[in-house]
């Protein structure tokens, strides 16, 4: 059973660039979430895909938006990067019925 | 909007000790998670307590959820240096077919010889 995975491990953008990061769900998962984890703060979320739709999202302004394709894996893309979007991006994928979530290694991003 | 306060937020404890991780938070909830996080690298799960009373235990980790007082704890038993960690919980508000997670500012536990 593959586990979820993350891509790329690093990453620096510089202020107003565009980025995407890329989840590949565990096996069996249909459900698949994005945290942002500021240095030294606990993860805040930011949405969640079930099924390709968008199904729940945080405070997070409009230019943070996502995907999900049908085989599950997601992608997270941030518009107009800034500053403060600097830090490590983590998904968690889970299957609807269950209550366990299962993290992936996460991305770092640095935005200078 | 809920919040999530854990305490303490850093604990330095000598091997051997017993200590407690206090979680409260200000909804309602049935579902409370404790990961441990290690530097630099992803959230492992620890545990997930679904109900009030509900009380799990791993090795030198027991955790507890008190829905009526809004308060979960992880105690720790004679503590190791491999325990040294930051561990956050978590309350998610949402109906099971979504999950949305708010987290505690974590805890810093240090374990020292």
């Amino acid at each position: 059973e593959t586990g979820v995975t993350q891509s790329p491990t690093h990453l620096i953008k510089t202020r107003g660039q565009q980025v995407t990061l890329r989840c590949s769900s565990q096996s069996g998962h249909n459900t698949v979430s994005w945290y942002q984890q500021a240095l030294g703060q606990g993860p805040q979320f930011i949405f969640q895909y079930y099924r390709e739709e968008e199904n729940g999202r945080g405070n997070f302004p409009p230019r943070f938006s996502g995907l999900q394709f049908p085989n599950y894996s997601s992608e997270l893309n941030v518009n107009a990067l800034e500053l403060d979007d600097s830090a490590l991006y983590l998904c968690a994928s889970s299957w609807a019925l269950s209550y366990e979530q299962y993290f992936g290694p996460g991305t770092r991003l640095t935005v200078t | 909007e809920l919040k999530v306060e854990q305490n303490p937020l850093f604990l330095s404890m000598q091997e051997g000790k017993n200590y407690t991780i206090y979680c409260n938070y200000s909804t309602t909830s049935d579902r409370l998670y404790w990961y441990r996080q290690d530097p630099g690298k992803s959230l492992e799960s620890l545990f997930v307590l679904l109900s009030n009373g509900a009380v799990k235990q791993e090795g030198r980790l027991m955790a507890s959820l008190d829905t009526k007082a809004r308060l979960s704890t992880l105690h720790i038993t004679a503590a190791v240096h491999d325990l040294s960690a930051t561990y956050f919980c978590a309350v998610d508000t949402l109906p099971s077919t979504a999950s949305k997670l708010t987290f505690g500012t974590g805890t810093r536990l240090q374990v020292t010889l």
